[in-house]
């Protein structure tokens, strides 16, 4: 694709609820980022897949966070028993290779949870 | 950790030059990158800076000192579009970046 395409753009859900969230990278790209942002607040590390596998998940922040991309290509971020506190811009953002310090960012998912 | 020290809002006049400074406190490090973000955006990037010196393209220019874990972002000729975030951000090795907490750039006519 053309860039880097995120669904849905937002979502309000329930606390307690499982939500998805789907990454669609830009075609050739082999390494894929998962960040999460609060308001007035710098992007935060998740996850980032290099193929098919993660490469680094030390940002996930719990065991209630799990990212797959198990083609190595589109990804999912899947977030179990949401929490309020979890109410973010999750952002995702893929790179040709990686170390260059370019990351090409989706428009993110907006995730509510009331 | 990581930690990455920006100020957290510049104002400037357009037309005039405005500095952002950035540093950074890493357990590595293999350079220095800078995104803009407008509100409602997504960050978009602007520069990589993996050795000392000064990188230049077009209206902006972004500085790295690696012996004073120190650099800056230089946006001359300032326009009201140039207003939002600006995001410093490591790659400490192993390929994910780090973001400081960005400084909110204000442009006044």
């Amino acid at each position: 694709g053309a860039g880097v395409s995120q669904t849905p753009s937002n979502k309000v859900t329930e606390k307690g609820k499982y939500v998805e969230l789907r990454c669609d990278p830009i075609s050739g790209h082999t390494a894929l980022y998962w960040y999460r942002q609060s308001l007035g607040q710098g992007p935060e590390f998740l996850i980032y897949f290099q193929g098919t596998g993660a490469a680094d998940d030390s940002g996930l922040p719990n065991d209630r966070f799990f990212a797959v991309r198990p083609e190595g290509s589109v990804s999912t971020l899947k977030i179990q028993r949401t929490e309020r506190g979890d109410s973010a811009m999750y952002l995702c953002a893929s790179s040709r290779t990686s170390g260059t310090g370019e990351l090409f960012f989706g428009e993110g998912s907006r995730l509510t949870v009331l | 950790g990581q930690s990455l020290e920006q100020p957290s809002e510049v104002t400037a006049v357009e037309g005039a030059i405005v500095q952002i400074n950035c540093t950074y406190q890493t357990s590595g490090f293999y350079g220095l990158s800078w995104y803009q973000q407008h509100d409602g955006g997504a960050p978009t990037f602007l520069s990589y800076n993996a050795l000392d010196g000064l990188e230049e393209t077009g209206r902006f220019s972004s500085f790295l000192s690696r012996s004073d874990s120190y650099g800056y972002l230089l946006l001359q000729e300032l326009q009201m579009k140039d207003s939002a975030s600006y995001f410093c951000a490591v790659n400490p090795g192993g390929n994910m970046l780090t973001f400081g907490g960005g400084t909110r750039l204000m442009v006044k006519p």
